[in-house]
């Protein structure tokens, strides 16, 4: 089946612009979770979703970080007047259920952000 | 807040040798432990994981053990292949599962 998808795949932006990058979960699933992966490390968590409730955004690194997630499906993370330390690969997961630690959270391949 | 650590940064080993790659965890609330492979410009792709409530999971050539006494989790790969060169990252999660990531290991097996 479809698993999850991400667009673009590629961006590259100039510093100042805004940005928004798209994340569709796999169809059915609950929770979504945004990651920021800099070059030559794991994955750090951004923000979670439980359909279209926004519960965590404890990782969003400043208010120029926003994101939405409106009917419980797609969700869209905005970056406003990208710095060139937004530069990384943003990753979107989603899992089946809310609120379970040990449910498997699925990747999808990810947009890399290049701000000049 | 939770903070793994992982190592090597870098495994090199000839086709059909083992790898383990070794993870540190500090919060002992933790109770899911999955690792994840990532290739070249793909998303990282789950390839087992284990929950506190077990020692030991295997899945063919792939098993993770996890010591909560002593809070660390490690993976072994068996019969390695060049197919298994990536990078690997071991997690942990607790609550309502937002994953906590190790910095990763590039493993390259030769042929």
């Amino acid at each position: 089946g479809a698993g999850v998808s991400q667009s673009p795949r590629y961006k590259v932006a100039k510093r100042g612009q805004d940005v928004a990058l798209r994340c569709d979960p796999i169809s059915g699933h609950v929770s979504l979770f945004w990651y920021q992966q800099a070059l030559g490390q794991g994955p750090e968590f951004l923000t979670y979703f439980q359909n279209e409730a926004q519960l965590d955004k404890s990782g969003l690194p400043s208010d120029r970080f926003f994101a939405e997630r409106p009917e419980g499906s797609v969700s869209t993370l905005k970056i406003q007047r990208t710095q060139q330390e937004d530069s990384a690969v943003y990753l979107c997961a989603s899992s089946l259920v809310a609120g379970s630690s040990t449910d498997t959270q699925y990747f999808g391949p990810g947009t890399r952000l290049t701000v000049l | 807040g939770e903070n793994v650590e992982q190592h090597p940064s870098t495994l090199s080993v000839q086709e059909g040798d083992s790898a383990v790659i070794k993870c540190t965890y500090s919060d002992s609330a933790s109770n899911y432990f999955p690792w994840y492979k990532q290739e070249l410009g793909k998303g990282p792709q789950l390839i087992i994981d284990i929950r506190s409530n077990v020692g030991e999971k295997k899945d063919q050539r792939i098993a993770v053990t996890l010591n909560k006494t002593a809070k660390h989790f490690s993976l072994h790969i068996t019969e390695t292949q060049p197919e298994d060169s990536a990078v690997y990252f071991c997690a942990a999660s607790k609550g309502y599962s937002t994953l906590t990531f190790g910095k990763g290991t590039m493993l390259l097996v030769s042929p």
